[in-house]
C-alpha cells in the first residue's frame, strides 16, 4: 500500500515533443505529490509538486495532472529540450509521517536534438 | 543556498570491511535521510532521523546502521560490507519549518564493494 509505481522506465522524445511520465499509488492517505529531477552526477532536486485539492499544476513547460479517483498523477513536459534529459522520480507522502517520501522507480528521459 | 554535502563521491571497499558514509547539511534541518539508488528500483529509504540521537528504520535497513550525534551530521554505517551493497547512496535533509515537504539531496556516494 506504500508503493508508488512509475512508468515508463525509459523514454526517448524528439526535441519539441511532449514527454509524459505516469505514476500510480494505492495509499489514499497520501496528500503531497512531488516530482524530482536528477541530472547525471547530481542528487535529485524538486521540480514541481501538487496537493490533491487541485487537478493540475503548471510551472513553465512542466505540468502535473492529478486524478484523485484513479489514484494517478503524471508529469507532462511540453516542448521538450535536450537540456531536459535527466532521470525523473515521482513521489508521494503523508505529511504527518514526518516528511517521509515514497519514491517511484524513476524514468530516464532522453530528448534527441 | 541550501547545501547537503556527502564526504566521498566514489568509494571502493572490500567485502567484510566496515564502511562509513558521512553527510553534513548546513541548513539547520531537523530531518535527515539515507537512500540507496539502484536502476529500476528508484530511491529506497534505508534510515531516517527526526532529531539528534533519534533514528527510524526505513524500508531496507538490513545490513546498515546510522548515527546522528550532531544535528548537522548523519552517518550511514555498513558494519560488514557485502557485494549486494554496491550502489549509489544519497543523503537528504528537510525541515518541519518549511510549509512544503521538500527534501534536499547531496550529490551521492557511489560505493563499490569488491
Amino acid at each position: 500500500q506504500q508503493q508508488v509505481k512509475q512508468s515508463p522506465q525509459s523514454l526517448i522524445v524528439q526535441k519539441g515533443g511532449i514527454s509524459i511520465i505516469n505514476c500510480a499509488y494505492e495509499n489514499t492517505a497520501f496528500d503531497y505529490f512531488p516530482w524530482y529531477q536528477q541530472f547525471p552526477g547530481k542528487g535529485p532536486a524538486l521540480l514541481i509538486a501538487i496537493r490533491p485539492d487541485v487537478s493540475e499544476k503548471k510551472e513553465g513547460r512542466f505540468t502535473i495532472s492529478f486524478n484523485k479517483s484513479a489514484k494517478q498523477f503524471s508529469l507532462h513536459i511540453m516542448d521538450s529540450q535536450p537540456g531536459d534529459s535527466a532521470t525523473y522520480f515521482c513521489a508521494a507522502s503523508v505529511y504527518n509521517q514526518g516528511g517521509k517520501l515514497i519514491f517511484g522507480q524513476g524514468t530516464e528521459l532522453s530528448v534527441k536534438p | 543556498d541550501v547545501k547537503v554535502t556527502q564526504s566521498s563521491r566514489y568509494l571502493v571497499k572490500r567485502t567484510g570491511e566496515k564502511v562509513f558514509l558521512e553527510c553534513v547539511q548546513d541548513m539547520d534541518h531537523e530531518n535527515m535521510f539515507w537512500y540507496r539508488q539502484d536502476p529500476g528500483l528508484g530511491l529506497r529509504l534505508i534510515y531516517f532521523s527526526y532529531d539528534v540521537k533519534m533514528k527510524e528504520k526505513g524500508d531496507i535497513p538490513e545490513g546498515y546502521s546510522v548515527s546522528r550525534e550532531k544535528k548537522e551530521r548523519f552517518s550511514l554505517i555498513l558494519e560488514s560490507a557485502s557485494t549486494n551493497q554496491t550502489s549509489m547512496y544519497l543523503c537528504a535533509s528537510s525541515s518541519w519549518r518549511e510549509k512544503k515537504n521538500i527534501q534536499y539531496f547531496g550529490a551521492g556516494t557511489r560505493l563499490s564493494v569488491l
